[in-house]
């Protein structure tokens, strides 16, 4: 079964820091991953997704990167500021087969990130 | 990608009562997803809404406390059925294709009391 871990659980930084968020998987058969962001008491806004065949990608501030054979994954943001400030969830999509993968996600619990001005 | 709109966006009731959330997406889709994330939780998949046929439920959830509707190919209602407090989330409408991403709705936040 596969399972998302993310930490830290909460990370507090002061506006201007670069970061660094972690996301690691138990099980490296997966078709995709997914970094979201979402703001209190709302849904989920999509901020990158990974194939499984790429290594990174990124989107303005935000990089992120993929080692499926260790696992892991990092959501890097440069410059923060505080409407960053959020809490940052990765998801992954399990492999079907050769083929295709699922649209059923997997997600981790999230890490809380505040940007102090 | 998709843009998805839910609602309500939060509600306040009763225990005992039910609520149902709509969910409209601006595109046809053969799926929809539906999610409880309890508090300080991740999210949890409900069930798949598939048009044209019954809902399929993940385990722990069942169709008498969570029916689905889906009559057509932009649109699904999730109920939450007989509340009690331990039904207090936020449930969130999803679709998703394996090469583009997942998408959500703004989501709904329940309070029972």
């Amino acid at each position: 079964k596969q399972e998302v871990t993310q930490i830290p659980a909460a990370l507090s930084v002061p506006e201007g820091e670069n970061l660094v968020l972690n996301c690691s998987f138990t099980d490296s058969a997966i078709y995709n991953l997914q970094w979201f962001r979402q703001d209190p008491g709302k849904g989920l806004t999509s901020l990158l997704l990974i194939q499984s065949s790429q290594r990174e990608q990124t989107s303005g501030r935000l990089n992120a990167s993929l080692d499926k054979s260790s696992g892991r994954s990092t959501l890097y943001i440069a410059a923060s500021q505080p409407g960053d400030s959020a809490t940052y969830l990765c998801a992954v999509g399990p492999r079907l087969n050769k083929q295709g993968g699922s649209e059923k996600l997997v997600f981790g619990k999230g890490t809380k990130l505040t940007v102090n001005p | 990608s998709a843009v998805i709109s839910q609602k309500p966006s939060r509600d306040i009731c009763q225990r005992g009562t039910s609520l149902t959330i709509q969910c409209q997406v601006d595109s046809q889709v053969t799926m929809m997803f539906w999610y409880r994330q309890q508090p300080g939780q991740s999210l949890t998949l409900i069930a798949t809404a598939n048009q044209g046929s019954e809902a399929t439920y993940e385990s722990g959830f069942v169709i008498d406390k969570f029916p689905i509707s889906r009559p057509n190919l932009t649109f699904s209602t999730l109920t939450v059925s007989n509340m009690s407090p331990e039904d207090s989330s936020i449930y969130l409408c999803s679709v998703a294709w394996p090469d583009v991403g997942a998408f959500f709705g703004q989501g709904t936040r329940l309070t029972v009391v």
